[in-house]
């Protein structure tokens, strides 16, 4: 089935680990987003990526980085973890970069964060 | 302000109704704006993009644009109790360097 796969569905880390968190989507998509859900908050961007190669910084992107080594896949690390990255963290893709008039994001099923 | 605002409920509406779900949002200059539904638990599901002002219908679903009074709205008719889920509004605001901005969503309930 076509879409976006991330892993792992939920994880508990303690404060100061490394963690990456996995994104693959199938559907050849360009771009690829990360965002992070908080209660209050919504989703807030934190890091994309307009083609393999290529990345760029969202609102919130301070203790997290990310690659894009090709297109279908798009990891996001968190050097060194702190208790207020506890959130759920979804990666979306878009066929057209962001900025285009026509860019409709499709979701993962996103991962839960928890930092002790 | 909020660059994308809405009313974050509960909004609580019988089965069978309409549901109108509001969005305003402080770019005028905002081209592109979707509607998101979100269970509990669940990723966002986009269920309805808008480009242009006017309404767009999509079986129970009709989105409508007004950019000069900037906002955007969906109603949703013959409610469902399957219905009952947050939405979220998304508007690509050049403000954000074409990024898109989501509303912090509405919860709707549908009563039987």
């Amino acid at each position: 089935i076509a879409g976006i796969t991330q892993a792992p569905t939920s994880q508990i880390l303690a404060a100061g680990r490394r963690m990456t968190l996995r994104c693959t989507q199938d559907m050849r998509h360009n771009a690829m987003y990360w965002y992070r859900q908080d209660l209050g908050l919504g989703l807030r961007l934190i890091h994309y990526s307009n083609t393999a190669g290529t990345t760029g910084k969202g609102e919130v992107p301070d203790g997290y980085s990310v690659s894009r080594a090709n297109t279908d896949d798009f990891p996001l690390t968190l050097a060194s973890a702190v208790p207020s990255q506890t959130s759920v963290y979804f990666c979306a893709s878009s066929e057209r970069a962001s900025g285009f008039l026509y860019n409709e994001q499709f979701f993962g099923p996103g991962t839960r964060l928890t930092v002790l | 302000q909020k660059e994308v605002e809405q009313n974050s409920g509960p909004l609580s509406v019988p089965e069978g109704a309409i549901a109108s779900l509001n969005c305003t949002y402080s770019d005028r200059v905002s081209q592109s704006f979707f509607w998101y539904r979100q269970y509990s638990g669940k990723s966002p599901e986009l269920i309805m993009s808008i480009y242009s002002n006017g309404d767009k219908e999509d079986g129970r679903f009709t989105a409508q644009l007004n950019k000069a009074s900037q906002y955007v709205s969906l109603l949703i008719r013959d409610s469902q109790p399957s219905d009952s889920a947050t939405y979220l509004c998304a508007v690509m605001s050049t403000s954000s360097a074409s990024k898109i901005i989501f509303g912090s969503g509405t919860r709707l309930s549908i009563r039987p």
